[in-house]
């Protein structure tokens, strides 16, 4: 089965410095999302991505965060400015088409901010 | 607004016993709605999902949902659980909103499995 990649899976950053995450989607799906875990929490939806730009946002993506698709393959997730509080487990998912029944996720990047 | 609630937030059997884990959700229009499942360190993955017809679905592994559309629930149900059930599960609504779809998920259950 085709398989969304994340890498890293474990990023640990200091407050305040820039990360980024990148996702490699299913390579003919269209529609791309992040979404995240905060440990003991549940997953929350962050953004939706389609035709090169967001179609969905969150009250969770403020300023802080942006998302790319740098060429045809990747996906990123930018955090200009880590806060305690972005630590988390980071999905990655991607949809064929926007009413395909099924998400495919990435095993997700574990953010750690000290 | 649009919301899913799982009633239990730990649940732990033995093996052989039955399982029911509750979820209802709130939203007005047209829903299609999934179960996912998380084992420890891997990534979540689909169980189920309910789009139409029969609201008795099965899923992978011997789980099965019932779609209660005037309780707005979609209870996740399995027979006879076994300790590699262990896991973490996580209701979800497929919600359309601007013409786009998203997936709203519940807080999840964690569930522990005895021999």
């Amino acid at each position: 089965e085709p398989e969304v990649t994340q890498t890293p899976s474990h990023q640990v950053t200091q407050m305040g410095q820039e990360v980024i995450l990148r996702c490699v989607p299913i390579s003919n799906h269209l529609y791309f999302y992040w979404y995240r875990q905060i440990l003991g929490q549940k997953v929350e939806f962050l953004v939706s991505f389609y035709n090169n730009e967001i179609s969905e946002k969150s009250e969770i993506f403020d300023d802080q965060f942006s998302v790319e698709r740098p060429d045809g393959s990747n996906f990123t997730l930018k955090i200009r400015s880590t806060k305690l509080e972005d630590s988390a487990m980071y999905f990655c998912a991607s949809r064929r088409t926007g009413t395909d029944e099924k998400l495919f996720f990435g095993s997700g990047t574990q953010l750690s901010v000290l | 607004a649009q919301s899913v609630s799982q009633h239990n937030h730990h649940v732990i059997l033995s093996e052989a016993a039955s399982l029911e884990l509750g979820c209802n959700y709130s939203y007005g229009g047209t829903v299609n709605l999934f179960w996912y499942v998380q084992y420890p360190g891997q990534h979540l993955q689909l169980l189920l999902k309910y789009f139409s017809g029969d609201p008795l679905v099965k899923g992978i592994k011997g789980f099965e949902a019932e779609f209660i559309k005037s309780k707005f629930s979609f209870n996740l149900r399995k027979p006879s659980v076994q300790w590699s059930d262990t896991a973490e599960y996580f209701c979800a609504v497929n919600a359309q909103s601007g013409g786009y779809n998203k997936l709203i998920f519940g807080a999840g259950t964690r569930l522990a499995v005895h021999p």
